[in-house]
């Protein structure tokens, strides 16, 4: 089993709509988790962090938590051709400080 | 954030070279990490650049491929040694700026290519 698990894609929405992407993970001691954006030929970029169970809001962004179902989520509301990038999920492990990836979803937003 | 400054941006080698890859911060930073990411896919952490001793790999890493230098807080090295086309990757260095919970931020990364 992977440590961090999310579907490939590519998950296509059409503008406008709410794009919603997963993750699960097997650590359960995680405390820390992610979300990056990486557009084509770019770093990772930081979107979200999130720390605790429930829901944190920023701008067209949520990321959710659940610890006790291990998984975590990112919604994008109204979202835009420019939102068309593939997304990372990431994790500090027990005892670790480096963050572990996942495969990342691409997202195609249609105009 | 931190700004993270990777040299080279890209570089296209010969079978059998080295190269050496440098991370600058313009802060002090708790920790510095090497990952790469082959083409398609997702970020593989190498080591974390330890400062003032040995860096720290992960399995299937090894000094000798991929010796690191972290002489202070703000600066450290990546050598890709006797690269093969095996090691066509883009390198990235990411940062740690304080302790606890905190993300890490990415260099905008080493794109390379072994002919």
């Amino acid at each position: 089993q992977k440590e961090v698990e999310q579907n490939s894609g590519p998950l296509s929405v059409p503008e406008g709509a709410i794009a919603s992407l997963n993750c699960t993970y097997s650590d359960r001691g995680s405390q820390s988790f992610f979300w990056y954006r990486q557009y084509s030929g770019k770093s990772p970029e930081l979107i979200m962090s999130i720390y605790s169970n429930g829901d944190k809001e920023d701008g067209r962004f949520t990321a959710q938590l659940n610890k006790a179902s291990q998984y975590v989520s990112l919604l994008i509301r109204d979202s835009q051709p420019s939102d068309s990038a593939t997304y990372l999920c990431a994790l500090r492990g027990t005892g670790r400080r480096a963050l572990t990836f996942g495969s990342g979803t691409r997202l195609q937003v249609q105009p | 954030s931190a700004v993270i400054s990777q040299k080279p941006s890209r570089d296209i080698c010969q079978r059998g070279t080295s190269l050496t890859i440098q991370c600058q911060v313009d802060s002090q930073v708790t920790m510095m990490f090497w990952y790469r990411q082959q083409p398609g896919q997702s970020l593989t952490l190498i080591a974390t650049a330890n400062q003032g001793s040995e860096a720290t790999y992960e399995s299937g890493f090894v000094i000798d491929k991929f010796p690191i230098s972290r002489p202070n807080l703000t600066f450290s090295t990546l050598t890709v040694s006797n690269m093969s086309p095996e090691d066509s990757s883009i390198y990235l260095c990411s940062v740690e700026v304080a302790g606890g919970n905190q993300p890490q931020h990415f260099g905008d990364g080493t794109r390379l290519s072994i002919l």
